[in-house]
């Protein structure tokens, strides 16, 4: 997890955009991935990129990969009090690269956002 | 419900005792992975079965854990002579066969606490 980076917080109003930024490592990385979790539940996967991919739009949730960067973005339009949660990013990095079957998945710590009314 | 699902959801446990747990897949996903969350962390790899070969395991994984998938579908952890530093939540995930984009469902946890 220590390899792959998100900021830790986040707070906005509802009804606001919410932009959610991750920084991965592996540059060969196949793909990515972005989880919700909610208090003491499990994840939920919400999203994921291939990539050969820029973007990548599912009705609220869009998803942008800069990949020259290492960067993916997660953008919640309308942001409600229900998506306050724990949102994590991850990676399956190249299979090999670091001794490792395709299928492992490398996480961040989790960005909390929090909405408010 | 045809999601992942785990058994127990929470276990209490005095230091020193034995300790196992379930998980049952998506029907039909021939991968099943387990990770160990602890507090303010992101899931860590811990295990990964295709069908009931287990191919990978994390060096997170001492002696006293072992994992099987007998039949390549439920699964079991079991943990020897628990420590307090193994609280923690243990998640399951399955994901269908080689060749897709390897989305990974994860099951709702166990929330092992070691007194």
């Amino acid at each position: 997890g220590e390899d792959v980076e998100q900021s830790l917080f986040l707070s906005v109003r509802e009804g606001d955009s919410s932009v959610i930024n991750c920084t991965y490592t592996d540059s060969s990385s196949t793909y990515l991935y972005w989880y919700k979790q909610e208090p003491g539940a499990g994840l939920q996967l919400l999203t994921y990129i291939f990539s050969n991919m820029d973007m990548k739009q599912d009705q609220r949730l869009t998803v942008l990969l800069n990949k020259k960067d290492k960067h993916l973005s997660l953008r919640i339009a309308d942001t409600q009090t229900g998506d306050s949660a724990i949102y994590f990013c991850a990676e399956i990095p190249y299979p090999n690269d670091r001794g490792s079957t395709l299928g492992r998945l490398y996480f961040g710590r989790g960005t909390q956002l929090t909405v408010w009314p | 419900d045809t999601g992942v699902s785990q058994n127990p959801r929470h276990k209490i446990t005095k230091r020193g005792q034995n300790v196992t747990f379930r998980c049952d897949p998506i029907s039909e996903h021939n991968r099943l992975y387990w990770y160990r969350q602890t507090l303010g962390q992101g899931p860590e790899f811990l295990t990964y079965f295709q069908n009931e070969a287990q191919l990978e395991k994390s060096r997170l994984l001492s002696d006293r854990f072992s994992a099987e998938r007998p039949k390549g579908s439920f699964s079991t952890l079991e943990i020897q002579r628990t420590e307090q530093g193994d609280s923690a939540m243990y998640l399951c995930a399955s994901s269908p066969r080689a060749g897709s984009s390897n989305e990974q469902f994860f099951g709702p946890g166990t929330r092992l606490t070691v007194l």
